[in-house]
């Protein structure tokens, strides 16, 4: 059973326009993150989501997560070439860093073409 | 400051044989994880550690052994590979819920 449900699996899109990637859940997370992972490297965090409702932003990218802290999304604003990698998202469901490891969805490949 | 630290980064193994992959953080954080990524099933959690000398079994833990006998040490041990072991690995560290990775580890089991 997937805790965390990513959609869409993969995404092709345009340069230029906007997008928005999902990551669902029965479960409710002390915390959520995003990661981006890039050909041959190790997932990068992006950003953690701790409070319900919060929106966080950075530069063309918001966060958001659920009022009942079930649920993220992504929002990507003018997608450029170089936001080209797979998204992840990852929820902890004890706070203080995770007791037994984060739970990552399947993820989100994001191919944004010229 | 090197972060997460994984050897080796490639390896070839013939199915029945054992190696094991070392993980070395520097930031000295508690947790340790153990984790495989397969095409389609994302990051599955094998083991993990909560400090030194303690670990635990995450999600896929069968055919998979580890240790954590110093604290900027993980230790993923495969006693005898098989077909199914062919993945990327890849460890990470934590202190308060940011994960940090290592680059991964591309194991195939032949």
């Amino acid at each position: 059973t997937q805790l965390l449900e990513q959609s869409p699996q993969f995404l092709s899109i345009q340069e230029g326009e906007n997008l928005t990637v999902y990551c669902n859940s029965s479960s409710v997370f002390s915390s959520l993150q995003w990661y981006r992972q890039e050909p041959g490297e190790g997932p990068v965090l992006l950003v953690t989501v701790v409070t319900g409702g919060e929106v966080k932003k950075l530069k063309r990218l918001t966060f958001q997560f659920g009022d009942a802290r079930k649920d993220s999304s992504l929002h990507i604003t003018a997608a450029q070439p170089g936001d080209t990698g797979l998204y992840l998202c990852a929820g902890a469901l004890y706070s203080g860093g995770g007791a037994d490891g984060l739970t990552f969805g399947k993820g989100t490949h994001l191919i944004i073409q010229p | 400051n090197a972060g997460v630290t994984q050897t080796p980064k490639f390896r070839v193994l013939k199915t029945g044989q054992s190696m094991t992959l070392l993980c070395a953080q520097d930031m000295n954080h508690e947790y340790m994880y153990w984790y495989r990524q397969d095409p389609g099933m994302g990051l599955r959690l094998i083991h993990y550690s909560v400090g030194e000398g303690t670990t635990a079994k995450g999600e896929v833990p069968d055919g998979y052994n580890v240790s954590r006998l110093k604290k900027q040490n993980f230790l993923l041990g495969l006693e005898s590979a098989a077909p199914s072991q062919t993945s990327v690995y890849f460890c990470a560290s934590s202190q308060g819920g940011e994960a940090f990775f290592g680059q991964g580890t591309r194991l195939t089991v032949v």
